[in-house]
């Protein structure tokens, strides 16, 4: 049962344009969501989050924004860099709640991106 | 020097095997974490542990084992490796949000 899913497994975007990566999630009791990025030979890297209780978040060139009534978030990057390829990983989490589940985080399965100078 | 260590960074190994994957934390996070990661499947948490005292299977925990040896030490043990279980392994780090992974031991069971 995938309850975070990325049903893109891969994105081509021209340098200097947007990149929007995107994530579903079936547990409307997540209160928290991130956003890791990850290059080859390397561990996940924190990029950004959001509490269920706003729906953008914006850090530089990258805001996150969720929608809880489908369930949905989203990663845009603008403007994109060639330095930006990576493959990017949503997660979902229990921040306040979630019992036996509280710190957990849950990731969808990744989007490669590939930024094109 | 990096916050998380992972030792050791790529490993090759034989089926029935006993395999031991080392993580050293300098954050001073009391929650740590293991993960596989498989193509197409993202990360998949295998143990957890809130403290030293507290030790929690995850959604993938059969086969393998873990020890918290200290708040800064989380070590992972598949005790007769088999070949399903090649993969990339991480540990991270947590204090409450955002956790902090590991640069990732590469697995091979042959």
């Amino acid at each position: 049962d995938q309850q975070v899913k990325q049903n893109s497994p891969s994105l081509s975007v021209q340098e200097g344009r947007i990149s929007i990566l995107n994530c579903d999630y079936t547990n409307s009791m997540f209160d928290y969501f991130l956003w890791y990025k990850k290059y080859p030979a390397e561990g996940p890297t924190f990029l950004i989050s959001i509490s269920s209780i706003k729906d953008k978040n914006e850090d530089g060139r990258f805001t996150v924004f969720l929608n809880k009534s489908a369930k949905h978030l989203s990663l845009h990057i603008v403007p994109s860099q060639p330095g930006d390829s990576a493959v990017y990983f949503c997660a979902a989490s229990f921040l306040w709640g979630g019992g036996t589940s509280y710190g957990k985080l849950t990731f969808g399965q990744g989007t490669i991106l590939t930024v094109h100078p | 020097d990096a916050d998380v260590t992972q030792t050791p960074r790529n490993r090759i190994t034989k089926t029935g095997k006993r395999i031991m994957l080392e993580c050293s934390q300098t954050k001073g996070h009391d929650r740590m974490y293991w993960y596989r990661q498989d193509p197409g499947l993202g990360l998949r948490l295998i143990y957890y542990s809130f403290d030293v005292k507290d030790i929690n299977k995850g959604e993938i925990s059969d086969g393998y084992s873990v020890s918290r040896q200290a708040q800064a030490k989380f070590s992972l043990s598949l005790e007769s490796a088999i070949p399903n279980q090649t993969a990339l392994y991480f540990c991270a780090t947590s204090e409450r949000g955002e956790q902090y992974f590991g640069p990732g031991t590469r697995l091979t069971v042959t």
